[in-house]
Order: C-alpha cells, then sequence, then structure tokens
C-alpha cells in the first residue's frame, strides 16, 4: 500500500525560504517509472502543479515560479524535499505530495493529505 | 505555463448525465493521451478518478467516463448520486515534461 505524508512549517514569514517533507512508502523512487510530485492550493482555489522528481533524478518545476523552487531526495529515507524561496502571502496554500507511476501515465494516483502553510508577518 | 480551461460549475439532478470540459492547447490535451480527472471534497486530497483519458483506476465506478477530442478533454459522470458533489479538476502533462491542472468545476446535485 502505498502512501504519502507532508510535513513542514505551518507559517512563515515573507521572504523566508519554505522547507517541505513529503515522507512516503509502499514503494521506492529508485524503481523505474515512479516519480513523486508537489501540488499546493490556495484557499478556495484550483491545484497548481508544482515539481516532479523521477526514479533517475530527473527533476521538472513549474515555470511559473520563477526558479524559487528546488526539488530533492533522500532515497535512504524514502522522502522528497521541496524548498520554495522568497514566500509571499499569495503562497499560502495547502501543499500535497502525491505519486506518479509510468504505469499510469501522466497521472498522480496516491496523494498525502496535504499540509496548509500560511505566509504572513 | 497557463491553466486548463474548465466550467466553473455545473449541476445536475439525480440519475441525470453531466459533462465537464476541460480545454488546453496543442502543448498538452491536444498532443497528449496523458490526461487524468481528480474529484475532490474541499477539505480532502484529490482522488483519481481518470488517467490516459479514459481509464478508470479500480474501484472507481463506470459512471464516470472520460474521452478528449482536439484540445478538449470531457469527464462525462452519469447516473449522478448525491455523493458525487464536490469539485472536479482535469490535468495534463504538457510538452516541457511538466504538468498542468484545469481551474476546476464544482458540480452541485440539484
Amino acid at each position: 500500500q502505498i502512501t504519502l505524508k507532508e510535513s513542514g512549517p505551518t507559517l512563515v514569514k515573507p521572504t523566508q525560504t519554505l522547507t517541505l517533507t513529503c515522507t512516503f512508502s509502499g514503494f521506492s523512487l529508485t524503481t523505474t517509472g515512479m516519480g513523486v510530485g508537489w501540488i499546493r492550493q490556495p484557499p478556495g482555489k484550483a491545484l497548481e502543479w508544482l515539481s516532479l522528481v523521477f526514479w533517475d533524478d530527473d527533476k521538472r518545476y513549474n515555470p511559473s515560479l520563477n526558479n524559487r523552487l528546488t526539488i530533492t531526495t533522500d532515497t535512504s529515507k524514502n522522502q522528497v524535499v521541496l524548498t520554495l524561496t522568497n514566500m509571499a502571502p499569495e503562497d499560502t496554500a495547502t501543499y500535497f505530495c502525491a505519486h506518479r507511476t509510468s504505469w499510469l501515465p501522466g497521472a498522480f494516483d496516491v496523494w498525502g493529505p496535504g499540509t496548509m502553510v500560511t505566509v504572513s508577518s | 505555463q497557463s491553466a486548463l480551461t474548465q466550467p466553473p460549475s455545473v449541476s445536475g439532478s439525480p440519475g441525470q448525465s453531466v459533462t465537464i470540459s476541460c480545454t488546453g492547447t496543442r502543448s498538452d490535451v491536444g498532443t497528449y493521451e496523458r490526461v487524468s480527472w481528480y474529484h475532490q471534497v474541499p477539505g480532502t486530497a484529490p482522488k483519481l478518478i481518470i488517467y490516459e483519458v479514459t481509464n478508470r483506476p479500480s474501484g472507481v465506478p463506470d459512471r464516470f467516463s472520460g474521452s478528449k477530442s482536439g484540445n478538449t478533454a470531457s469527464l462525462t459522470i452519469s447516473g449522478l448520486q448525491a455523493e458525487d458533489e464536490a469539485d472536479y479538476y482535469c490535468s495534463s502533462y504538457t510538452s516541457s515534461i511538466t504538468w498542468v491542472f484545469g481551474g476546476g468545476t464544482r458540480l452541485t446535485v440539484l
């Protein structure tokens, strides 16, 4: 059974860097075809794809975030870490991590429960 | 990248069918068969209900079906039930090896 769970601060100040961790189980990120993505959702608004790391360490980012994103992996701990620099109030959102497999191309089949992050001074 | 375009809301009575459209471009929906749909009850995580345009993961009722024509994908829910009331999002893989979501559609079961 695949599970994912996000963790990190619930409150950050403007201009600070946000670091979120996705801890997963039930699969290995070194297995061909696997991937972990990050998606966020501001309160009352739509989902926005942020980033994804593939099994071969290929990393993809939403070009709209102007190079503020970095995704890294710690395969020994089954964790994927997302950092978002220069946080602003509009970055207030629930941040989800999700599993991706080549068996279901293009889709995120299992999601974490999400973690709410508020940006405020 | 621009979000895919969905109608903000749709509604239907129990037992009826509704269709939600999702319009993209030749760089995403129009080229790739990697359109997926998600069902989300507010306050919870999205749940995958359609992948690769037409396929349902195990456990998803066959009342949910997907299709695509040109740059527009569609989700049809037949035999509406009260429990179908939720937000629905489409998503597509893109030519930049990124993903893009739609703006979401709120389904109201009357």
